[in-house]
């Protein structure tokens, strides 16, 4: 079965510093790959996602994801984070098989970011 | 234009009552998700949809029903509402395998 593991529950970073916010997953082929964003009282924005191809990713808000198929990893950074970017971030899988894709969680990250 | 939009925004009803979720897109996707958040923030799927099929987890009470009346819209009905069922439920929608883009939320609250 499909997992995914956000080992950070909470992270605190200041203002300005750089941010990496870890994802590992557990899947018998490479799924297709998404990171959530969610602010207080808010829907889930997509941040990046990873199909194939080059493996490190590029998405909104300054964001970008490496795919690390040896460590069934996909990290998020960013290297200058905003006061803005307070909020709870989700990791994601689906099977990638055509077809509805359910997508699957992990528990979220809360970043909370001090001035 | 809202992509994925829900209504209502928050819904407060009592213990037994039937309620429904309304959940419209206008990206001309071909299938539609619910998920439920709970109160830790947990996300899980509760159903996918599209013009072929639909895909229930297995964990989900078979008071809950989707229902859709094109494919534009997926309600989604629950019948003698439980305390158990208090949660954050999203709309989502994609074409087939690609991103999924979720509606803003609805807050069920049953008291």
């Amino acid at each position: 079965a499909q997992s995914v593991t956000q080992p950070d529950i909470h992270i605190t970073v200041s203002e300005g510093a750089s941010l990496e916010l870890r994802c590992n997953y557990s899947y018998g082929a490479t799924p297709y790959l998404f990171w959530y964003v969610q602010s207080p009282g808010q829907g889930l924005q997509l941040l990046l996602k990873y199909f194939s191809g080059d493996t490190l990713v590029q998405g909104i808000k300054g964001f970008e994801a490496e795919f690390k198929r040896s460590q069934s990893s996909f990290n998020l950074r960013k290297p200058s984070v905003h006061w803005s970017d307070a909020a709870e971030y989700f990791c994601a899988v689906t099977p990638g098989q055509t077809g509805a894709n359910n997508l699957f969680f992990g528990t979220g990250t809360r970043l909370t970011v001090i001035p | 234009d809202t992509a994925v939009s829900q209504t209502p925004k928050y819904l407060v009803t009592q213990m037994g009552n039937d309620k429904s979720i309304k959940c419209e897109q206008n990206l001309g996707h071909d299938t539609m998700y619910w998920y439920k958040q709970d109160s830790k923030k947990f996300l899980k799927i509760m159903f996918s949809y599209n013009n072929k099929e639909l895909i229930i987890n297995e964990t989900v009470p078979n008071r809950f029903s989707p229902k859709s009346p094109d494919k534009a819209h997926l309600n989604l009905h629950i019948n003698s509402l439980e305390l158990g069922d208090s949660a954050v439920y999203f709309c989502a929608s994609s074409q087939e395998t690609g991103a999924q883009f979720f509606g803003p939320g609805t807050r069920l609250t049953v008291l």
